[in-house]
């Protein structure tokens, strides 16, 4: 069965940078672009951008841009998620979501368990 | 960028109610409008995409319309299970992808 298994929960210091890491399986990993999404505590949804596991391509949300990076192994279906000079504001759920490169719908039919980011002195 | 705007943002219903939940954008994105269901400490579920599509096992009672700028989430008759909060998303012009603020369906 599809599945997308994240890293544990990370608890990093105010400057410091965080790696999370999104693993797939159950289906082919390059036939789906894989998204970051962000959810604070009791606050909505944020996308933070996207990448395609295939040629390893991305795009970022303005707000992220110079402090995330998103890559990508295709040896082991994996895609990570790197954000760097982490404040109190970037506290989160992290979540890897799916969308299908052939479907231009654009919906997420597919959600990693989320990882929570925690970052305090 | 596109803003969604989801009114209202919560919602006391009781079991068996019909409910109507409803999801404005900014500007024109076609029917490229997604909803889903989020429960308390889960990642969200896709509920509805492309506006009206039901999504594979997801009960029938859930239900979308709408295109344009205006869409709805309607639920037939509410069961205990679907207290929940629910986010609409946009897929027409990214990035970047946006999401209402959400809906918060309590128990009345």
């Amino acid at each position: 069965q599809v599945q997308l298994v994240q890293s544990g929960a990370e608890v990093k210091k105010p400057g410091a940078s965080v790696k999370v890491s999104c693993k797939a399986s159950g289906y082919t990993f390059t036939s789906y672009y894989m998204h970051w999404v962000r959810q604070a505590p009791g606050q909505g949804l944020e996308w933070m951008g996207i990448i395609n596991p295939g040629g390893g391509s991305t795009k970022y949300a303005q707000k992220f841009q110079g402090r995330v990076t998103m890559t990508r192994d295709t040896s082991t279906s994996t895609v990570y998620m790197e954000l760097s000079s982490l404040r109190s504001e970037d506290t989160a759920v992290y979540y890897c979501a799916r969308t299908s490169y052939y479907d231009s719908s654009g919906y997420y039919d597919k959600w990693g368990q989320g990882t929570l980011v925690t970052v305090s002195s | 960028d596109i803003q969604m705007t989801q009114s209202p943002s919560s919602l006391s219903a009781s079991v068996g109610d019909r409910v109507t939940i409803t999801c404005r954008a900014s500007q024109s994105i076609s029917s490229f409008l997604n909803w889903y269901q989020q429960k308390p400490g889960k990642a969200p579920k896709l509920l509805i995409y492309a506006a009206s599509s039901l999504q594979s096992g997801v009960p029938s009672r859930f239900s979308g319309s709408g295109s344009g700028t205006d869409f709805t989430l309607t639920i037939s008759s509410l069961q205990p299970e679907d207290f929940a909060t629910y986010y609409c998303q946009q897929s027409y012009i990214t990035p970047p992808i946006t999401f209402g603020q959400g809906t918060r369906l309590e128990i009345k």
